[in-house]
């Protein structure tokens, strides 16, 4: 069953804002993982954070996890044109494969 | 030098053909995965192999059959095609305790 939903389904702002993705899963997790997918292409690792860690960054992303609540966000601070994709959050599933939400589209407009 | 790579990258094809999609992963990793990618954009795990053993096989009808002849390759054969079968299907490595999944572009398969 489907692990991952992100909030909300697209999302379209200017460059220069920031973006923030919500996720929410249903059962424990190891870690969770964002993912990015430009139109037409494979998807590429943005991030991973474990379950012990409460928030990461890494260049202009910040996640933020809050197991209790089972919900991670993803935040990219000054949006550039070139962030228009989809993101995907993934929860581990079994430990031997990832469990993807449906994505957020994300439109980013000069 | 590329890490995971798929071949090929578009397939048409009749209803009732089968055909096979080739992966390829050059990372050293010991776990490989199928993914299909429907029109929604929802991505859900078909197969999953560590070092040449099934792990899991999430319910997918058994006219699809993967095949892992090392764990540098997992390919994906499909008997029978049916106009269902029409989506993106990635391939995507990892290694077990290290951080992400490297994707494959996708083939897009349409079954007409």
């Amino acid at each position: 069953s489907q692990q991952g939903e992100e909030d909300p389904q697209a999302l379209s702002i200017q460059e220069g804002e920031n973006a923030t993705m919500n996720c929410s899963y249903k059962t424990s997790i190891n870690n969770l993982q964002w993912y990015r997918q430009n139109s037409g292409r494979g998807l590429v690792h943005l991030i991973l954070i474990r379950s012990n860690e409460r928030e990461k960054h890494s260049g202009r992303l910040r996640v933020t996890l809050d197991t209790s609540k089972k919900s991670s966000s993803l935040l990219i601070t000054a949006s550039r044109a070139a962030d228009t994709a989809s993101y995907f959050c993934a929860t581990d599933l079994y430990g031997y494969a990832l469990n993807f939400g449906k994505g957020t589209s994300l439109l980013v407009t000069p | 030098d590329t890490a995971v790579s798929q071949t090929p990258k578009y397939l048409v094809t009749q209803m009732g053909n089968d055909k096979s999609i080739k992966c390829e992963q050059n990372l050293g990793h010991d776990t490989m995965y199928w993914y299909k990618q429907d029109s929604k954009k929802f991505l859900k795990i078909m197969f999953s192999y560590n070092n040449k053993e099934l792990i899991i096989n999430e319910t997918v009808p058994n006219r699809f059959s993967p095949k892992s002849p090392d764990k540098a390759h997992l390919n994906l054969h499909i008997n029978s095609l049916e106009l269902g079968d029409s989506a993106v299907y990635f391939c995507a490595s990892s290694q077990i305790g290290t951080a992400g999944y490297t994707f494959g572009s996708g083939t897009r398969l349409t079954v007409v």
